[in-house]
């Protein structure tokens, strides 16, 4: 069963650059999509970007700027980084594993596979 | 500001037939599937519907989804208290380069 882990600090102060890295277990990194989402308190979801294995990545236009994610196929992990943070980027940081689901002779992707989020919050 | 809308709650008694909107624009729900997500409290989501009305394995029947044109919707059917948790609707946005993007989510009450 294929698990995925975040970790990284929980408390980043503002200006600086939040770090997080996502370990996968019980399966291989290589060939396919790997995302970061967040969640601040309360709120919905909202897609950071994504890696494929090739080190090709899509991000969120909105956050476009300030995001960096990188994988490392040798130690199953990929890592997101997120430079100038503000308080606005308080959150709940998942990695999920985009997967591929068939069905009538046509496939589709969709988040199968989720870390269980880490808190990280950004605060002097 | 999501750029896909849902209305931010819904509910039910249990047994009935409950919906969730989602509404988009042609560049995402126009020309692209949509994915159903459910997120318990103080749990990570989970897929719920794929590629608009296709559930994964182990996915009870009582959850449907469809689309027509910009929009999209979720059905719960034989409402249970154990579906009351948060619904999200998300979809590929061709624009800029291309990015996933999710509805606000639905807060399903089971009343």
């Amino acid at each position: 069963q294929v698990q995925l882990q975040e970790s990284g600090p929980g408390l980043v102060k503002p200006s600086e650059t939040l770090s997080l890295t996502c370990t996968v277990s019980g399966g291989s990194i290589s060939s396919y999509y790997w995302s970061w989402i967040r969640q601040p308190a309360g709120k919905g979801l909202e897609w950071i970007g994504r890696i494929y294995t090739s080190g090709s990545t899509n991000y969120n236009p909105s956050l476009k700027s300030r995001v960096t994610m990188s994988v490392d196929t040798s130690k199953n992990q990929f890592s997101l980084k997120l430079s100038s943070v503000t308080a606005a980027d308080t959150a709940v940081y998942y990695c999920a594993r985009e997967t591929e689901y068939c069905s009538g002779g046509s496939c589709y992707l969709g988040f199968g596979y989720w870390g269980q989020g880490t808190l990280v919050t950004v605060s002097s | 500001q999501s750029v896909l809308t849902q209305p931010p709650s819904a509910s039910g008694t249990p047994g009935q037939r409950v919906t969730i909107s989602c509404s988009g624009s042609s560049s995402n729900i126009g020309s692209n599937t949509v994915n159903w997500y459910q997120q318990l409290p103080g749990t990570a989501p989970k897929l719920l519907i794929y590629s608009n009305n296709q559930r994964p394995s182990g996915v009870p029947d009582r959850f449907s989804g469809s689309k027509s044109g910009t929009s999209a919707s979720l059905a719960i059917s034989g409402l249970q208290s154990e579906d009351e948790a948060d619904y999200y609707c998300a979809a590929w946005d061709d624009s800029l380069n291309g990015h996933v993007v999710f509805g606000g989510g639905t807060k399903l009450t089971v009343l």
